[in-house]
């Protein structure tokens, strides 16, 4: 079964409100990670953690917050949505040897 | 500041071809590269990696990659493709050591189709 999971798989959402993301692992790594995708930039990070009670700014940190409450759960929160911000978001997780990923499915956010 | 590039957008081929996904990157300090791949509205699957050792390692689905250190390349190949190899390829570097240590830089992706 998947080890990586997000929900919600979809969202609309509307400009200035507030969105949450949310993923959760069953690999028990200590890693976790947020990634974009949109066309023409791969992926980039907005956020990662080391382990519980821990976040660290990727590449692209700006109006996204991070929160990680346990081992298994790493939350995106966006407290103020933009059109910009219409992406596919994924969650990853990974070990302390640090060069393998394992992906969630994506969440597809679409700001109105 | 560690840069991954892969040259080509897209590549096209037929069943049976062999194909050569391209990738070159930028990092002085001691790296992991590997290869990712995504089939339509999934996640990234991890393909293989190299760290040391043989430069020439071996992934699922009879896909290999080759590192060369004098061209700073890691190139993806594969002898023999299948229809349900089209999917879009990545190449990635991460580094144990520094600022950025734990974090993936993930090229553009190479998006490459098969056709039967």
């Amino acid at each position: 079964e998947a080890a990586v999971t997000q929900s919600p798989r979809n969202k609309v959402a509307v400009t200035g409100g507030k969105v949450t993301l949310s993923c959760n692992q069953t690999n028990n790594h200590n890693n976790m990670y947020w990634y974009r995708q949109d066309t023409g930039h791969g992926l980039r990070l907005i956020h990662y953690s080391y382990g519980a009670g821990s976040t660290e700014k990727g590449d692209i940190p700006d109006g996204y917050k991070a929160s990680r409450p346990s081992q298994e759960n790493f939350s995106l929160i966006l407290e103020l949505a933009t059109p910009s911000q219409t992406s596919v978001y994924f969650c990853a997780s990974g070990d302390w040897g640090m060069d393998t990923q394992y992906f969630g499915p994506g969440t597809r956010l679409l700001v109105l | 500041t560690q840069t991954v590039s892969q040259s080509d957008a897209h590549v096209t081929v037929f069943e049976g071809d062999s194909v050569e996904l391209r990738c070159n990157y930028s990092y002085g300090g001691s790296i992991y590269l590997s290869w990712y791949i995504q089939h339509h509205g999934r996640g990234l699957q991890f393909l293989l990696k190299y760290y040391s050792g043989n430069p020439v390692v071996q992934g699922v689905n009879g896909f290999e990659a080759e590192f060369s250190k004098s061209d700073s390349s890691f190139h993806l190949r594969k002898a023999s493709v299948h229809w349900s190899d089209s999917a879009v390829y990545f190449c990635a570097v991460s580094s144990n050591t520094g600022a950025n240590t734990g974090k993936l830089t993930f090229g553009h992706g190479t998006i490459l189709r098969v056709h039967p």
